[in-house]
């Protein structure tokens, strides 16, 4: 199957400061990927979609000025959590999808703890 | 949106056990995926089945599209199995088609 890799796996930071997470496509080239966040034993919640070269699109009650989404190429995705706040502590998961179906592939997620 | 209904929501099974694990959902689908998320957080992909059945070793699966229900099948079941297994279908969104997770079955295989 497709690797999807996520970076990095866990994350703690200063409340007020920027966190950029990375999700790649290993052996494939994405022209979609998705963010979502899952809180703890809760279900996943998608939050923006982004294409290749376009900008991305979010979801209702998704602050796009806090989640900076950037789909710079056909393999690289990056969300950039800004200004975070504790209340921004969750788990970001990002997936992709190929052009041949709609199956999803999925990173291994990032633990995100602001203190 | 479409509604996406997992039952039961919790399963402790005692190891070699068979389980059943259902998605209902309230709209047709292009597209159906099962997930097992393990304690570390990783989404590993089960089956992509919109329509269908299909085996891989001791787990199966079966989706039933006309009457919005697809089943997972757990046979012989080890610890290893416990976690979160997620049924998502494809939906239509602000943008585009993305996955609509169910709120998932917590498995609890014991020894």
């Amino acid at each position: 199957g497709a690797v999807v890799s996520q970076h990095p796996s866990r994350v703690i930071c200063k409340s007020g400061t920027s966190v950029k997470i990375e999700c790649r496509s290993l052996d494939f080239q994405a022209t979609t990927m998705f963010w979502y966040r899952q809180f703890p034993k809760k279900s996943l919640m998608l939050m923006a979609t982004s294409n290749e070269g376009s900008k991305a699109t979010y979801e209702q009650g998704v602050e796009k000025d806090k989640f900076l989404i950037n789909h710079a190429s056909l393999t690289l995705s990056t969300l950039t959590v800004t200004s975070a706040h504790p209340e921004d502590s969750s788990f970001y998961i990002c997936s992709a999808t190929t052009d041949m179906n709609t199956e999803a592939f999925f990173g291994q997620g990032t633990r995100l703890t602001v203190v | 949106g479409i509604q996406v209904e997992q039952s039961p929501p919790d399963l402790i099974l005692q190891e070699g056990a068979n389980s059943t694990l259902r998605c209902n959902f309230s709209d047709s689908v292009n597209n159906l995926q099962w997930f097992h998320q393990n304690p570390w957080g990783q989404l590993i992909n089960l089956f992509y089945i919109p329509s269908g059945t299909k085996q891989n070793g001791r787990l199966s699966a079966t989706t039933v599209a006309t009457e919005r229900y697809s089943l997972l099948y757990i046979s012989s079941s080890q610890t290893t199995d416990s976690g979160v297994y997620f049924c998502a279908v494809e939906r239509y969104s602000n943008s585009g088609y993305a996955l609509n997770f169910g709120k998932g079955t917590s498995l609890l295989v014991t020894p």
